[in-house]
């Protein structure tokens, strides 16, 4: 079965500086697609990044970069310059191909971002 | 063009009684999912549902919980005699179809909390 590990409950970081938070999984398929949501106080879901596991270059969505490591089955997320807004709950997502297309969270990281 | 609708926002129930959440997809979505959030935790997956069909309900308890999506309206989860343990966030997430690549856009969940 797939499993998606978050090894970080908990991460700081000073406003403007960087943080890496790691995500790896467990899976014998070959082709799937890799996802950051963030969760903020409100609770809403909200997706930050998507990586489709068949493309080596590492997906970038402004301050947001991903490492994603297929050997290695790491998919670690990178926040530049972060924001007091940045504060929230980060789940990493797996999602594998084929007739289903349910996503396998892992347990998060809760990420403060201090002043 | 609206998000994921879920209703209501907020639902208290007594032990026994039945819980109904609803859920309206993104314009253009048919494919509809829905996730359970217990307190401290991740999402994990219940039901993956198209027009008119389940797909795939491997994560749906067995007994109590339901799940449809008719040809006219909105999803609806439905638990029966809830008990203490089902209060929790409970969010739909939908996408449209083609191929898996597509994102799925997550509503603002549903907090079921049983009295």
């Amino acid at each position: 079965a797939q499993t998606v590990t978050q090894s970080q409950p908990e991460m700081s970081v000073q406003e403007a500086e960087t943080v890496t938070l790691s995500c790896t999984y467990d899976t014998s398929e070959s082709d799937y697609y890799l996802f950051w949501y963030k969760q903020p106080p409100s609770r809403q879901m909200i997706l930050v990044i998507r990586q489709e596991a068949y493309k080596q270059q590492n997906a970038t969505e402004n301050r947001f970069s991903v490492n994603f490591q297929k050997a290695a089955k790491s998919f670690s997320l990178k926040i530049s310059d972060s924001q007091l807004g940045d504060a929230a709950m980060y789940f990493c997502a797996y999602r594998p191909l084929g007739a289903t297309n349910k996503l396998i969270f892992g347990t998060g990281t809760l990420l403060a971002v201090q002043p | 063009n609206a998000g994921v609708m879920q209703n209501p926002r907020h639902l208290v129930r007594r032990r026994g009684q039945e819980a109904r959440l609803r859920c309206s997809p993104m314009k253009g979505h048919s494919h509809v999912y829905w996730y359970r959030q217990l307190p401290e935790e991740g999402l994990k997956f219940m039901v993956y549902l198209q027009k008119e069909n389940i797909i795939d309900e491997s994560g749906m308890p067995k007994e109590r919980f339901s799940a449809e999506f008719p040809k006219e309206g909105p999803s609806i989860l439905r638990i029966q005699q809830v008990v203490r343990g089902d209060s929790a966030a409970y969010f739909c997430a939908s996408s449209p179809p083609g191929l898996g690549n597509q994102p799925q856009h997550f509503g603002d969940g549903t907090r079921l909390s049983i009295l």
